[in-house]
């Protein structure tokens, strides 16, 4: 099936470090979506774009739209234990129905 | 408050039985999508629905799975007969539009032993 790379596939961080991970298309995108996945659950949406450029924030996550709109970034500011999880992005990658990424598994040591 | 509802949440089968697995899609919502999720193949698109018509089951294996939507408030997806390559998490999600925020449910795990 179609899935698109996310990079990197696990990150470890200290709890207060910075994390970001990258999706990114060989096609341009109508709009791109964000999820999360906490361990044992299932995928919670968190945000959608749809603009060229596109920056949208919710706290100390930042989701990015490239110019292109071929690639997606979630930045989270001084992670905390409640990040833990692995981030999904998902989209349009052909048709209209929506294919995830990769996904990115985020561990947060205390 | 609204939620997509998926039962069983766990299925243990030997191989060779017919799996079957439900879903209760949000009260509303158009489009309904089925996934499954791995650790080795991640989440994949397995099937998807609008308007109660199958778009796209390009995802499934067709000689043993199917998906069929006998009304507005119910999904299934079948297998038959299951195969321990089957073993994996099973996920429903509803959405007002295809390129709309899509809930999922809480899952089915499925194990073929």
């Amino acid at each position: 099936g179609q899935q698109v790379m996310q990079i990197p596939q696990y990150q470890h961080v200290q709890e207060g470090e910075d994390f970001t991970t990258y999706c990114n298309s060989s096609t341009t995108l109508s709009n791109i979506q964000w999820y999360k996945q906490r361990p044992g659950g299932h995928p919670v949406f968190l945000i959608q774009l749809v603009k060229s450029g596109e920056v949208k924030k919710q706290k100390r996550l930042t989701f990015q739209f490239g110019e292109a709109k071929k690639n997606s970034s979630l930045h989270i500011t001084a992670t905390q234990t409640t990040d833990v999880g692995t981030y999904f992005c998902a989209g349009p990658w052909t048709g209209n129905q929506f294919y995830f990424g990769t996904g990115t598994s985020l561990t947060v040591i205390p | 408050d609204a939620r997509v509802t998926q039962t069983p949440r766990h299925k243990v089968t030997e191989m060779g039985q017919e799996v079957t697995m439900r879903c209760q899609p949000i009260l509303g919502h158009n489009t309904v999508f089925w996934y499954r999720q791995t650790m080795m193949q991640g989440l994949e698109l397995l099937a998807y629905f609008r308007n109660r018509a199958p778009l796209d089951d390009s995802g499934m294996p067709k000689d043993r799975f199917s998906a069929e939507m006998p009304d507005a408030t119910l999904a299934t997806l079948k297998i038959q007969p299951s195969e321990p390559r089957d073993s994996a998490v099973y996920f429903c999600a509803s959405a007002l539009r295809p390129d709309t925020e899509a809930f999922f449910g809480q899952g089915t795990r499925l194990t073929v032993v």
